[in-house]
């Protein structure tokens, strides 16, 4: 079945550790966002990447880099220079045309 | 992109309609209406879309102003499974990836 999948779903990691979380996706879409989310908060956008080898920051990108090496993956890592890590993480892709987004399940990350 | 502002919160009795309200009012032309909906701790589910005209699908119709500043989403016979939140979101697909950003939303609470 078409989709995306982000993985892995829980993970737990000490301060100071950068962690990289996955996201695949089959849908043959180009676009492909990562979208943070707080306790109670709505989804604030990371980063987001329209083809290979390019992406943008979206309203909080520090702390955080991504690559886009092929158009499949888009995977995300939270660097130590993220102050507060812990949040549970989406990634999404659209396709072309007045395309909705298709979510992941989502990755919930915490830092000991 | 264009920001949107919902009410943080609603309640519906189940079985009547839920009429969840956006207003975009600097909504562009080429921009689209975008609603998606999220279940505790599960990625957002795209619920529906429209440019200037009203749409209907199985799961809810929208109804966008003459003037596009505004928009509402209708689910007609609301149950249980309705609560969520519920985001409103504005955005262009020309091509190249948008910077597709959500607010906070509007939590609806069905009730008994």
């Amino acid at each position: 079945d078409g989709g995306i999948t982000q993985s892995p779903k829980y993970l737990f990691r000490k301060e100071g550790q950068n962690v990289t979380l996955s996201c695949e996706q089959n849908l043959n879409h180009d676009a492909m966002y990562w979208y943070r989310q707080d306790p109670g908060q709505g989804l604030r956008l990371i980063y987001y990447s329209q083809i290979v080898n390019d992406f943008q920051k979206g309203d909080i990108a520090e702390g955080y880099s991504v690559s886009r090496e092929k158009k499949e993956s888009f995977p995300l890592t939270v660097t130590s220079a993220q102050k507060n890590p812990t949040a549970f993480y989406l990634c999404a892709s659209r396709g072309r045309g007045a395309g909705e987004l298709f979510f992941g399940e989502g990755s919930r990350l915490t830092v000991l | 992109d264009a920001k949107t502002t919902q009410p943080p919160s609603m309640d519906c009795a189940e079985g009547r309609a839920a009429n969840l309200p956006c207003n975009h009012s600097t909504i562009s032309g080429n921009e689209y209406v975008y609603w998606y909906r999220q279940i505790h701790s599960q990625g957002p589910q795209y619920i529906i879309h429209g440019l200037k005209n009203n749409e209907t699908n199985e799961m809810a119709s929208l109804i966008i102003t003459e003037d596009r500043k505004s928009s509402t989403l209708i689910l007609p016979h609301a149950t249980l499974r309705d609560t969520a939140v519920y985001y409103c979101i504005v955005s262009a697909n020309t091509g190249t990836a948008s910077k597709l950003t959500f607010g906070t939303g509007t939590r609806l609470q069905v009730t008994l």
